[in-house]
């Protein structure tokens, strides 16, 4: 089983409509998450970080659920440059920094 | 935030061939760094963590002695891809830890002909 799974996708979705994104992880000891987002033939950049209470960065919202080791990525009033390979990102136990990374889900925002 | 640059950003070489990548931290010291391989429609894979002025740790299944790393200063860890065989034709990106957040070099494109 992979360390952190998604639904590969692709996601097609109109402008204006709200997608949202889910990841699995295997390590429950698991310290920190994110949401890195990936266009092609780039590097990741990091969308945000996922909290535990859930948080909010404009069109974004994250959520975490520890017990069922599940985070989860919402983006409302999709735009067109949403378009992308949207990596859901963990970083295991201990303070080695090492980041573990998801398959990404692709999303296709069409006019 | 922080730049991290790589050079060179794409490059083609003969089967049995030597590459080398360069990785560096332009605005911070960086004691570790980090390695990734990205094959089409695939995540990015941790090969290696490089640390300065020590010994790299390897993943799993890496072989240390195909992909030679090397962190002689705070700003600039090398991957060297020894004879290089048309199946390490990949995306291979470093990052650089400041502070506990990683940030990203633009990658480098290796295709082995």
């Amino acid at each position: 089983r992979k360390e952190v799974e998604q639904d590969p996708g692709p996601f097609n979705v109109p402008e204006g409509a709200t997608v949202a994104f889910n990841c699995t992880y295997s390590n429950s000891a698991s310290q920190s998450f994110f949401w890195y987002r990936q266009d092609c033939r780039k590097e990741p950049k990091l969308l945000m970080s996922v909290y535990s209470s859930g948080n909010e960065d404009g069109r974004f919202t994250a959520q975490l659920n520890r017990a069922s080791q599940y985070i989860s990525l919402l983006i409302r009033d999709s735009k067109l440059s949403d378009s992308a390979t949207y990596l859901c990102v963990v970083i295991g136990s201990g303070n080695t920094g090492k980041l573990i990374f998801g398959q990404g889900t692709t999303l296709q925002v069409k006019p | 935030g922080a730049v991290v640059s790589q050079h060179p950003s794409w490059v083609i070489c003969k089967s049995g061939t030597s590459v080398k990548i360069e990785c560096r931290s332009l605005d911070f010291q960086a004691t570790t760094m980090f390695w990734y391989r990205q094959f089409p429609k695939q995540s990015l894979m941790l090969m290696a963590t490089s640390n300065e002025g020590s010994k790299a740790t390897y993943e799993q299944g890496v072989e240390k002695d195909k992909f030679l790393i090397n962190h002689a200063s705070l700003t600039l860890s090398t991957l060297t891809v020894t004879s290089a065989h048309p199946e390490d034709s990949s995306f291979y990106i470093c990052s650089a830890l400041d502070n506990y957040e990683q940030y990203f070099g633009p990658g480098t494109r290796l295709t082995v002909t």
